[in-house]
């Protein structure tokens, strides 16, 4: 799986848009960009994944580079129950002997401040 | 409701005295797996299953059996714990049939060996 590089840290006001990037310059053709978060030391949640085209959902929209080496994470409009932290992960979506396997790097912790 | 399960919550126990963690999901997942994390060193692998009867070491496997012997159940066993297996510890599913994208977790078990 290719590595990814996160900032530790960033912040946010309520109510604004909280972007956060990811590096991946040794991205595959076939791997995904995914993004899980982590609340307070509960269990990971899913947000979003994409490919090469941009993503969006309920929760958050991803922004892909043409040249797939880097993405955005975007939480249109943060609360402060999007504190969190934040991983990016790049992966094959299915096959091989790692199949499954998510490779959690140190994410960047997200503050929403009131 | 869509979820992965795992009791109990909290444990603390003391070294050497054996027991078992358990994980089910009921959403007829084939693939699940248990991770642990640890401050500074994030979520690690620690055994997968791509369906029942079929297991596999993870990263860091030493210390820790499992088995999987219905589809739903996927138990976490240690024999014999010792306290650096003091964790926070995460049970994940995840559909195999379909190219799949979304890992569900559980809500974490956290263990302290003393």
């Amino acid at each position: 799986d290719a590595k990814t590089t996160q900032p530790p840290s960033m912040d946010c006001a309520e109510g604004r848009a909280a972007n956060l990037p990811c590096n991946h310059s040794t991205i595959s053709g076939n791997e995904y960009v995914y993004w899980y978060r982590q609340i307070h030391s509960q269990g990971p949640q899913y947000i979003i994944h994409g490919l090469k085209n941009n993503e969006t959902n309920e929760m958050a929209s991803l922004i892909i580079t043409e040249d797939r080496k880097s993405s955005t994470l975007i939480l249109p409009h943060a609360t402060l129950r999007d504190t969190a932290v934040y991983y990016c992960i790049v992966r094959v979506a299915a096959g091989g002997t790692s199949y499954g396997k998510l490779t959690f790097g140190q994410g960047t912790i997200l503050t929403v401040h009131p | 409701e869509a979820q992965v399960t795992q009791n109990p919550r909290y444990l603390i126990t003391v070294t050497g005295k054996k027991l078992t963690v358990t994980c089910s999901q009921n959403m007829n997942h084939e693939y699940m797996s248990w991770y642990r994390q640890d401050p500074g060193l994030g979520l690690r692998q620690i055994y997968y299953s791509m369906n029942v009867e079929v297991t596999d070491k993870g990263d860091v496997p030493e210390g820790y059996k499992v088995s999987r012997k219905e589809k739903r159940n996927f138990p976490l066993i240690l024999e014999s714990p010792s306290p650096n297996q003091t964790s926070l510890y995460f049970c994940a599913s995840q559909i195999t049939r379909t190219p799949s994208y979304e890992q569900y977790f559980g809500p974490g078990t956290r263990l302290t060996v003393t």
